[in-house]
């Protein structure tokens, strides 16, 4: 079955550049998530998109900005890339409409700043 | 406090043995509840999902659940060396809603 799919799998930056991380969900599947986990931490909500329109908001910072297009893959913006921006981020797809909110995780990106 | 608590172990089981992770919660609002299982470096995988009270099975694990007390947990029958891993609890409130996650239990299954 196909799966959410991340680009990059891995990033490096040196700080105060800027980075895009893409996802593609799961096919029919309207509803992204992102996530960020660092080292030896579970993972923590960023943003959220329903039908390409934002539906939760959580601990992301002002330097980072995301959208969802029109075929329903999701791009997220990180500007002045600092060295505790080093982490995994996951982007998770679900079918809002199917009423059992289960995310599916992608592989994840592993961004280093240096 | 933490939304979503777990006992971050390790918890070391011989091979073979059932392995106990328990999860509490403190949003009352909370409507799913899965298990996740995350290898170091990996993503989190999918092991089982739980809306109602009471236990749902699959295979080797079962997870139950009890609104009530706010208390998920997870038992892994005839544990395996390759179920060593972290396992995270995760909620979320009805809807398109974000998870919360607990900070996971390390389970090590020693052959």
């Amino acid at each position: 079955a196909a799966g959410v799919i991340q680009s990059p799998r891995h990033l490096i930056k040196e700080k105060r550049e800027t980075a895009t991380l893409k996802c593609y969900p799961i096919p029919r599947h309207d509803t992204v998530y992102w996530y960020q986990q660092g080292p030896g931490q579970d993972p923590q909500f960023l943003i959220s998109f329903y039908e390409k329109m934002q539906s939760d908001k959580g601990s992301i910072p002002d330097r980072f900005s995301a959208q969802q297009f029109s075929d329903y893959h999701s791009e997220l913006n990180m500007s002045s890339l600092e060295l505790g921006d080093s982490a995994l981020y996951f982007c998770a797809s679900s079918l809002g409409a199917s009423g059992t909110d289960t995310q599916y995780f992608g592989p994840g990106t592993r961004l280093t700043v240096l | 406090q933490k939304e979503v608590e777990q006992n971050s172990g390790p918890l070391s089981v011989p091979e073979g043995a059932i392995a106990s992770l328990n999860c509490t919660y403190s949003d009352r609002g909370s409507q799913s509840f899965f298990w996740y299982r995350q290898y170091s470096g990996k993503s989190p995988e999918l092991i089982m999902s739980i809306y109602s009270n009471g236990d749902k099975e699959d295979g080797r694990f079962t997870a139950q659940l009890n609104k009530a007390s706010q208390y998920v947990s997870l038992l892994i029958r005839d544990s395996q060396p390759s179920d060593s891993a972290t396992y995270l609890c995760a909620v979320n409130r009805p809807g398109n809603t974000p998870l919360v996650f607990g900070k996971g239990t390390r389970l090590s299954v020693i052959a």
